[in-house]
């Protein structure tokens, strides 16, 4: 079965612009959750979708947005790029409330 | 008080012996918990997960958690090179989201 996949895996954005980040979940997870990882920070949680719906939302600011569709994909927005957005974003899926498996991850770098 | 901590090392153990990780968590309502192992540059890596209070064992790898104490623990025995990288303890208290601990840095000595 295929893993969780991520596109694109690198961007470089500048100040002020936006970015789409795309998550492919594993066939059959309903559930896609999206992550910030920062070596200050760590892993935080921005939200999660189930069925199109957002479940559930971390403790970021709206500029940072996304949705799924009907066969899981999910997408992630951040509008109004700042310097201290870049980071490694990472999309996990589960079938179930337990085990979530990660993507690859996208590395945004903001210039 | 962070609501999952980690120590966050490095830890440095020489090859072949055991590797000992310890996390803490805040929320008494927890019911789920897991272990990644992150290399860097890459995403994290589901090692063990663990519900109930005792030990569970799979490989060179043994999960412990004490719900009353609110640790969880992860013994990697035989540590190898190979094991070195970032550990990651995860717990899901109960809604659907997971909160991460910052990671402990395991580097095994050759």
């Amino acid at each position: 079965k295929a893993g969780v996949t991520q596109t694109p895996r690198y961007l470089i954005k500048t100040r002020g612009q936006q970015v789409t980040l795309s998550c492919s979940p594993i066939s059959g997870h309903r559930s896609v959750s999206w992550y910030q990882q920062t070596p200050g920070q760590g892993l935080q949680f921005l939200f999660e979708y189930f069925s199109e719906t957002q479940r559930n939302k971390g403790n970021f600011p709206g500029r940072f947005s996304g949705r799924q569709f009907s066969n899981s994909r999910s997408e992630m927005n951040v509008s109004t790029l700042e310097l201290g957005d870049s980071a490694l974003y990472l999309c996990a899926s589960k079938v179930s409330q337990e085990t979530q498996y990660f993507g690859p991850g996208t590395r945004l770098l903001v210039l | 008080q962070k609501e999952v901590e980690q120590n966050s090392g490095p830890l440095s153990v020489p090859e072949g012996a055991i590797a000992s990780l310890n996390c803490t968590y805040s929320d008494r309502g927890s019911q789920s918990f897991f272990w990644y192992r992150q290399y860097s540059g890459k995403s994290p890596e589901l090692i063990m997960s663990i519900y109930s209070n005792g030990d569970k064992e799979d490989g060179r790898f043994t999960a412990q958690l004490n719900k009353a104490s609110q640790y969880v623990s992860l013994l990697i025995r035989d540590s190898q090179p190979s094991d070195s990288a970032t550990y990651l303890c995860a717990v899901a208290p109960g809604t659907y989201k997971y909160i991460f601990g910052t990671g402990t840095r395991l580097k095994v000595l050759a």
